[in-house]
Order: C-alpha cells, then structure tokens, then sequence
C-alpha cells in the first residue's frame, strides 16, 4: 500500500527548533518528488516545496525562503521539514505529498500523509 | 510567480444542483491545473490533473475544463458528501500555487 505517514503534533515555543518527519511506504522513494504543504488554521492550503530524495534537489517557495528546510535519509525512506527558530506565524498543519510526476500526463500530488500540526506558543 | 485566482470564495447549494467554479492563473499555464477537495478536519484529495482528466475513483459528476489561464470544475448533482472545500493548484512552474480555496455549502 502506498502510504505516507507523518509524525505526531507538536507545541513549541517561539525560538525553538523543530523537525517534523514523512515516512514513505509502497512506491520508490528515492525516485519519487516529495511534497509540503502548509495550512494556517482557518486558511488555504500553501505550497511550501518539493525535495527529490535522489540527490536532494529542492525547489522551495520564495514566500518561504529560508524559513524552513526539507531534506531526507534514503536510508529511512523518510523525508523531513525543519526550523531553526520557530515564530507564532508557522503555527500550521504542515502536509506531505507524493508528487506524481509523468512527463506531459500528470504533476500532482496524488497521495498525502495525514498531516502534523504544529503549534508554536509562548 | 504565477498567481492563482480561484472565485468564488464561497457558495450556498442544494443536494442535486449543479455548481461550477472557476480558477484564473496569471499568465498561460496551458493544461497544468489541478483540483483537489478537502472535507473539514481531512486530508486533501486529488480530484482533477491535467485540467480535465479525473484521478482514479473520481465520480464522474467532477469535471474540469478550460486551458490557458482559465479553468473550471464543475460539479454536476451534487451529493451531501461534496459539500467541502476545493482548491486549484497550478504544475507549470514551480512554486505550485494553491487557489484560495472555494467552500461549498449547503443551502
């Protein structure tokens, strides 16, 4: 079955760091984009960046350049997201996806994990 | 970037009507579109790729048209379980924008 599964919630306080993690199951890991999105509470869904866990290609959105970092252990089949220094305004359930990519066919993100919600609260 | 314009932001339906929304993008995206649905508290949910080509186990009441820069979904008969929230999502360039989202509620 193919699945992705995220860790659990977590609350933080402002300045803390942070890294969340997506486990990947029942397709090829290595070869396949994985996605994030993030969800303020109340709001839309926000694409954060996609990472290629082959060789770590990442494209990130500008909105969010250099607040958070994706990255991945092939080894754990798990990619992760991660702060330095959280800020109340990353409060948020940040998504995984698989990224469903065929050339001139489909880019999308057709399986999610379940989400891990993030607090960050003094 | 490539902006995406989803409207409108809301609307009130019956089980049974017929609802269309629309999606504008900034500048040509071609077919790059994409719709999920997300109900309250869920995961979201790949509906449409490729503009008009329904995922896998999509009831075919969901269709998506349009190219360019402007798309529709168009619900046809709607059931009490597709009262949710949709959003469009761009795949031309990255960053993959998001819509605002179209929350579809009962009238």
């Amino acid at each position: 079955e193919v699945q992705l599964v995220q860790s659990g919630a977590e609350v933080k306080k402002p300045g803390e760091s942070l890294k969340i993690s997506c486990k990947a199951s029942g397709f090829s890991f290595a070869t396949t984009w994985i996605g994030w999105v993030r969800q303020r509470p109340g709001k839309g869904l926000e694409w954060v960046g996609i990472i290629y866990p082959r060789d770590s290609d990442t494209r990130d959105s500008p909105a969010l350049q250099g607040q958070v970092t994706m990255s991945v252990d092939k080894s754990l089949n798990t990619a992760y997201l991660q702060w330095g220094s959280l800020e109340a305004s990353d409060s948020a359930t940040y998504f995984c996806a698989r990224r469903r990519l065929e050339m001139a066919t489909i880019d999308a993100f057709d399986v999610w994990g379940q989400g891990t919600m993030v607090t960050v609260s003094s | 970037d490539i902006q995406v314009t989803q409207s409108p932001s809301s609307l009130s339906a019956s089980v049974g009507d017929t609802v269309t929304i629309s999606c504008r993008t900034s500048e040509s995206i071609t077919r790059h579109l994409n719709w999920y649905q997300q109900t309250p508290g869920k995961v979201p949910k790949l509906l449409i790729y490729l503009a008009t080509t329904l995922q896998n186990g999509v009831p075919s009441r969901f269709a998506g048209g349009g190219s360019g820069t402007d798309f529709t979904l168009t619900i046809s008969g709607l059931q009490p379980e597709d009262f949710a929230t949709y959003y469009c999502q761009h795949s031309y360039t990255t960053p993959h924008s998001f819509g605002q989202g179209t929350k579809v509620e009962i009238k």
